[in-house]
C-alpha cells in the first residue's frame, strides 16, 4: 500500500491559465475522489468517481472545472481560466467498496497570482 | 442533507492533560462518523471511524471518541495528549444512502503546550 498519491505538490499559475492536476489511487481501490479546502475550512467534496464512471458532481464544480478517470486507475481534474477564487487545496481520497474509509493524498496547493 | 458542527475551532491545552474535542452531527437519515487529522501541508489521515458495532470505537496512539445517537455527537478524546498531538483535527460523516460524499466540519486546531 503505497497510499494516495498527487501531482504536483505546489502550482503557482497567473489567473486566466489553465491547470491540470494529477492522482494516483490506492492500487485496489475502485472509487475516486476529489474534494477541496480553502484557509481555515475542512475539505469539500467536488466530484466522485466508481472505476471510469464519474458517478456524482458538486454544484461547486463549475463549467471550468473537469474531471477524469479514463482507465479507472488515475485521476486527472483540469481547471480552466482560473480565478483567484480557485486558490485552495486540491485533495484526492480513495477507497474500496461498502463503507470503507476514504483515504487522502497530501493534496496539490494551487495559488493564483 | 447533512451537517457538521465542530464547536471549537481553537483548543489550547498543557502536555499530559485530557482533551475532548466537540462534534455533532445533523442528519434526516442513518450516518457513518469519522474523525481524520491534518498536519502542516499534508492531507489528512484516518483517525476513527464508526460504521456499526460498538459506539466506543479506539485509536493506536490514545485517541477515542463515542457515538451518541440521541445527542447527535462524536466526540473525540484523550486522556493524555503529547506534544506530537497538535495538528487539525476534523469531524466527518458520511451517509448510508449511497451517496459517497463526505461532509466535513470545519475543524478544531489542537495546541498541546509543554
Amino acid at each position: 500500500d503505497t497510499g494516495v498519491s498527487q501531482d504536483p505538490r505546489h502550482k503557482i499559475t497567473k489567473r486566466g491559465q489553465n491547470v491540470t492536476f494529477r492522482c494516483d489511487p490506492i492500487s485496489e481501490h475502485n472509487r475516486l475522489y476529489w474534494y477541496r479546502q480553502t484557509l481555515g475550512q475542512g475539505p469539500e467534496f467536488l466530484t466522485y468517481f466508481q472505476n471510469e464512471a464519474q458517478l456524482e458532481k458538486s454544484r461547486l464544480l463549475s463549467d471550468r472545472f473537469s474531471a477524469e478517470r479514463p482507465k479507472g486507475s488515475f485521476s486527472t481534474l483540469e481547471i480552466q481560466r482560473t480565478e483567484q477564487g480557485d486558490s485552495a487545496m486540491y485533495l484526492c481520497a480513495s477507497s474500496s467498496q461498502g463503507n470503507q474509509p476514504q483515504h487522502f493524498g497530501d493534496g496539490t496547493r494551487l495559488s493564483i497570482l | 442533507a447533512q451537517s457538521v458542527t465542530q464547536l471549537d475551532s481553537q483548543v489550547p491545552v498543557f502536555e499530559e492533560a485530557p482533551v475532548e474535542l466537540r462534534c455533532n452531527y445533523s442528519s434526516s437519515v442513518s450516518v457513518y462518523l469519522f474523525w481524520y487529522v491534518q498536519y502542516p501541508n499534508q492531507g489528512l489521515q484516518l483517525l476513527l471511524k464508526y460504521l456499526s458495532g460498538s459506539t466506543l470505537v479506539k485509536s493506536i496512539n490514545g485517541f477515542e471518541a463515542e457515538f451518541n445517537k440521541s445527542q447527535t455527537s462524536f466526540h473525540l478524546r484523550k486522556p493524555s495528549v503529547h506534544i506530537s498531538d497538535t495538528a487539525e483535527y476534523f469531524c466527518a460523516v458520511i451517509s448510508d444512502t449511497g451517496r459517497r460524499a463526505l461532509t466535513f466540519g470545519s475543524g478544531t486546531r489542537l495546541q498541546v503546550q509543554p
